[in-house]
């Protein structure tokens, strides 16, 4: 199988405060990981693609200093949310792929982020 | 932004009875359409990928079609399990979208016992 874990599962922070969430596929080598969103009722948005040892692609609107990606290896990326504010709050998904981005993504079962 | 709409937003069930549901997506510039199954407090599952129109993918009592031209997906449920009690996502790739998953926001699937 293709397995994608994600750390950790659900978080609740104090406004100002930074949050990581890690994301790793555990047998096999992710050339391309996707970082998305969901609020609620809401379809996942895709927030950035990352490629192992470059700098992660943003898509319209999603700001690059708050939302900050680190696609360090072939098994691991991570998003940090700096200064979260309540309105950062939602559900944070990542997937990867083993290949190209038109290959089949690999979810992870997702981050529920609460920002008090 | 391409819109992907799926529909009903939820449905129920009887174990036993056989459901569908639609996607509808552009149907420009296309390139392939995928399903999801996803469970409470699991990750989405890959269910099908089609590309072409007309194709038929099945996986177990789960089956799907696509229509390229008209811009729409089915997929069937046959013979309703307690299992199959999930979200089903689909996802459109688009070569002007540089083959990135753009989501529709899902059918909820409850199979009552």
């Amino acid at each position: 199988g293709a397995v994608v874990s994600q750390h950790p599962s659900r978080v609740i922070c104090k406004s100002g405060t930074s949050v990581k969430i890690e994301c790793r596929s555990l047998d096999f080598q992710a050339t391309t990981m996707f970082w998305y969103r969901q609020f609620p009722k809401q379809s996942l948005m895709l927030m950035a693609t990352s490629n192992e040892g470059s700098k992660a692609t943003y898509e319209q609107g999603v700001e690059k200093d708050k939302f900050l990606i680190n696609h360090a290896s072939l098994t691991l990326s991570t998003l940090t949310v700096t200064s979260a504010h309540p309105e950062d709050s939602s559900f944070y998904i990542c997937s990867a792929t083993r290949g190209q981005i038109t290959d089949t993504q690999y979810f992870g079962p997702g981050t529920r982020l609460t920002v008090l | 932004i391409l819109n992907v709409e799926q529909s009903p937003q939820s449905l129920h069930v009887q174990e036993g009875d056989s459901t569908n549901f639609t996607c509808s997506f552009p149907s420009s510039n296309f390139y392939a359409l995928h399903w999801y199954r996803w469970e409470t407090a699991k990750s989405p599952e890959a269910l099908f990928v089609m590309t072409l129109n007309g194709d038929e993918k099945k996986k177990g009592r789960i089956s799907a079609t696509l229509n390229t031209k008209e811009g729409y997906s089915y997929l069937y449920i046959k013979g309703s399990q307690p299992e199959d009690s999930a979200t089903y996502l689909c996802a459109h790739t688009a070569r002007s979208n540089d083959y990135k998953l753009s989501f529709g926001a899902g059918t909820t699937v409850t199979v009552r016992a």
